[in-house]
């Protein structure tokens, strides 16, 4: 029954590598986004993408970029992590459109990104 | 700027205890607001709501909104451990503009 997929629950880097972070939808949801969670400022949108090759930045978009080439599939890329981007990280999906209820979303079960 | 407000930030509470959980919210558009429960995986979708006064029940859970006041609750009867999570409050703003808050970490001891 699972929906949206993140490839990785737990990851650990080093400052200034490059960090992957992967997700799957199965629901055909052309709406996909991804946030970031921290204790005291809850979840922050960094990016979303409203169709393949299509993205727009969220309210803390800086020292990320993102890919859509596929509608299924939407990465989250820290080009040189630092250690300010130790956070646990959510995917989401939701269909588009304007009816109540377009955007309830459904996350994925989170990455946990610790950048030493 | 958009903002959502939840509190208390956590509480403790025993098994049977009545909970409840606040969220005042300022946005310059309102289409809805959103409760999610977040255990150690995916939020999972609670309640959406859209008209001031009107109770949304799901057995123990229960939420309503007032829109003149601008805030919504979440409350919580005869908790149960498996209630503990963090309760996440969002208000949809249209156009793809979801605002959270910093939700409210809950924890039932038996």
């Amino acid at each position: 029954d699972v929906k949206v997929t993140q490839s990785s629950r737990y990851l650990v880097k080093r400052t200034g590598e490059k960090v992957f972070l992967e997700c799957v939808q199965d629901m055909d949801h052309e709406n996909m986004f991804w946030y970031r969670q921290d204790p005291g400022l809850g979840l922050r949108l960094i990016y979303f993408s409203y169709d393949v090759k299509m993205k727009e930045k969220g309210d803390i978009p800086e020292g990320y970029s993102v890919s859509r080439e596929k509608k299924e599939r939407f990465s989250l890329i820290l080009e040189s992590a630092s250690t300010n981007q130790t956070s646990m990280y959510l995917c989401a999906s939701t269909t588009p459109g304007r009816a109540l209820g377009a955007n309830v979303l459904t996350f994925g079960a989170g990455s946990r990104l610790t950048v030493l | 700027e958009d903002k959502v407000v939840q509190s208390p930030l956590s509480l403790v509470v025993h098994e049977g205890d009545t909970v409840t959980l606040n969220c005042s919210y300022e946005v310059t558009n309102f289409r809805s607001l959103l409760w999610y429960k977040q255990e150690k995986k995916a939020p999972t979708f609670l309640f959406m709501l859209t008209s001031s006064g009107i109770e949304k029940k799901s057995g123990r859970l229960s939420s309503i909104l007032d829109k003149k006041e601008l805030f919504s609750i979440l409350n919580i009867t005869a908790t149960q451990t498996g209630d503990s999570a963090i309760y996440l409050c969002a208000v949809d703003g249209g156009y793809q503009k979801v605002t959270f808050g910093t939700g409210t970490k809950l924890q039932v001891i038996p």
